[in-house]
């Protein structure tokens, strides 16, 4: 099954600056998933990954403020941008595993000040 | 939109009794799994049920899914204190992206949250 690394666990950020969130999967996956929870809610998909081509963003989610990076077959980026309080949340990376559901990050909990 | 509504929204049992969650959802799937997450942490998938599945089990786990009602229930038999969490259920439908990759897509429902007392 799929282990992934990702990077930062929690951070605490400034209103106005940006946050790079990196997944790292142990194994080449062909999509990867980008989830934001916020606080005492459920996961919302913000887009999917797919590696050489631009990502799919959901209804809601804009690539301006969420620039996404699929550079391989292992690795994702999610940039949150001109961060506000409202972007205060937990964000997940995952992949699919077929039959066994999906894999997820231990999740970023960014916290906007 | 989220897809599944899940009651109850919070649920406080003693260790050894038994916790079901119910789950609906509004559209047609292709599959619906629940995950459990433990204080704000990543996911754990749990068990994944599909749409021509009626019924499956996974150790004290047991889940049922009714496409007629587009209802799933999971169980959680002679509940333990680590079984503490959130558990959401999540609808699975196979989409195809504009490069012709198909993948599938997951909606999550709102989540209960399970306190299990010593």
């Amino acid at each position: 099954s799929a282990v992934i690394s990702q990077k930062p666990s929690r951070d605490i950020c400034q209103r106005g600056t940006s946050l790079t969130i990196q997944c790292q999967v142990d194994s080449q996956v062909t999509m990867m998933f980008w989830y934001r929870q916020q606080p005492g809610q459920s996961l919302t998909l913000i887009a999917t990954a797919n590696q050489g081509s631009e990502a799919t963003y959901e209804s809601g989610f804009v690539i301006d403020k969420f620039p996404i990076s699929r550079p391989n077959l292992t690795f994702s980026t999610l940039t949150v941008s001109n961060m506000s309080p409202e972007d205060s949340s937990i964000y997940l990376c995952s992949v699919e595993r077929g039959f066994y559901g999906y894999t997820f990050g231990s999740g970023t909990r960014l916290t906007v000040v | 939109s989220q897809q599944g509504e899940e009651d109850p929204q919070a649920l406080s049992i003693q260790e050894g009794e038994n916790a079901t969650m119910n789950c609906s959802y509004k559209t047609s799937i292709n599959n619906l799994q629940w995950y459990r997450q433990n204080s704000g942490r990543g996911l754990v998938h749990l068990i994944l049920i599909r749409s021509n599945e009626r019924e499956k089990h996974s150790g004290r786990l047991r889940v049922t899914l009714d496409t007629s009602k587009k209802s799933s229930s999971l169980l959680i038999t002679a509940s333990r204190a680590a079984d503490t969490a959130s558990y959401f259920c999540a609808t699975g439908v196979a989409l195809r992206n504009a490069g012709g990759t198909s993948y599938g897509k997951l909606t999550f429902g709102q989540g209960t949250i399970l306190t299990v007392h010593p």
